[in-house]
């Protein structure tokens, strides 16, 4: 079976650039998550989705940060436009219950630097 | 959400038992404790979850006192590709995960 994927694995772009990240999650996993790490910080949970619907998007930084799940799939983050502070690692995961036995299964992570 | 508190780094030999402690004095009723493993280049990876006793599975042990308040990570005779970084954390249902800083672990051969 094939975990989380997230595409790219790096991306380079000027300040003032946009970027979109995707992830695609296990199969049947109705809950997606995304989270970032930006240089020496923790992993901050960004936002969480039950199929389409945004069950949670308190951890957003600001409102260049666009995320969505058409179809209740893949998700794409969008950061528009990329400031220098965006730089950072951006994992996605996914589970099958939102529940306790909420073992979220991470991807790979996309690296971001913005120059 | 409880906020917990591990050791920043550890270093072990191959073959020994690696044991890492964690504190979470403000954890809830409702609360489990969990602990993800996480590889250089890698998402997190879910290691175990436990809410009091003694958990195994095949990768690890986790010990939880009467009190909930701290827990323990057990790894059997680590070998060299268990030099990783590892999270405790204190998930509530529903809820989303709060990662800290976690203990960066060094396995020597």
């Amino acid at each position: 079976e094939a975990g989380v994927t997230q595409f790219p694995s790096h991306s380079v772009i000027e300040k003032g650039q946009t970027v979109t990240l995707r992830c695609d999650p296990i199969s049947g996993h109705d809950n997606l998550y995304w989270y970032r790490r930006v240089m020496g910080k923790e992993i901050k949970f960004l936002l969480h989705f039950v199929k389409e619907s945004k069950q949670d998007e308190s951890g957003m930084p600001n409102n260049r940060f666009l995320a969505e799940r058409t179809g209740g799939t893949y998700s794409t983050l969008k950061v528009q436009p990329a400031e220098l502070e965006d730089s950072g690692v951006y994992f996605c995961a996914s589970s099958i219950d939102a529940g306790l036995d909420n073992e979220q299964f991470f991807g790979p992570g996309t690296r971001l630097t913005v120059l | 959400l409880a906020k917990t508190t591990q050791p920043i780094s550890m270093d072990s030999y191959e073959g020994q038992e690696v044991n890492i402690t964690c504190s979470h004095n403000n954890i809830a009723t409702n609360d489990y404790i969990t602990w993800y493993q996480q590889f250089p280049s890698q998402g997190p990876r879910f290691i175990i979850q436990g809410y009091k006793t003694k958990v195994t599975n095949e990768v690890a042990s986790l010990f939880i006192p009467a009190d909930r308040k701290s827990s323990t990570l057990s790894l059997p005779r680590v070998s060299l590709s268990d030099t990783a970084v590892y999270y405790c954390l204190v998930v509530s249902r529903g809820d989303k995960i709060i990662f800290g800083k976690g203990t960066r672990l060094h396995i020597l051969p």
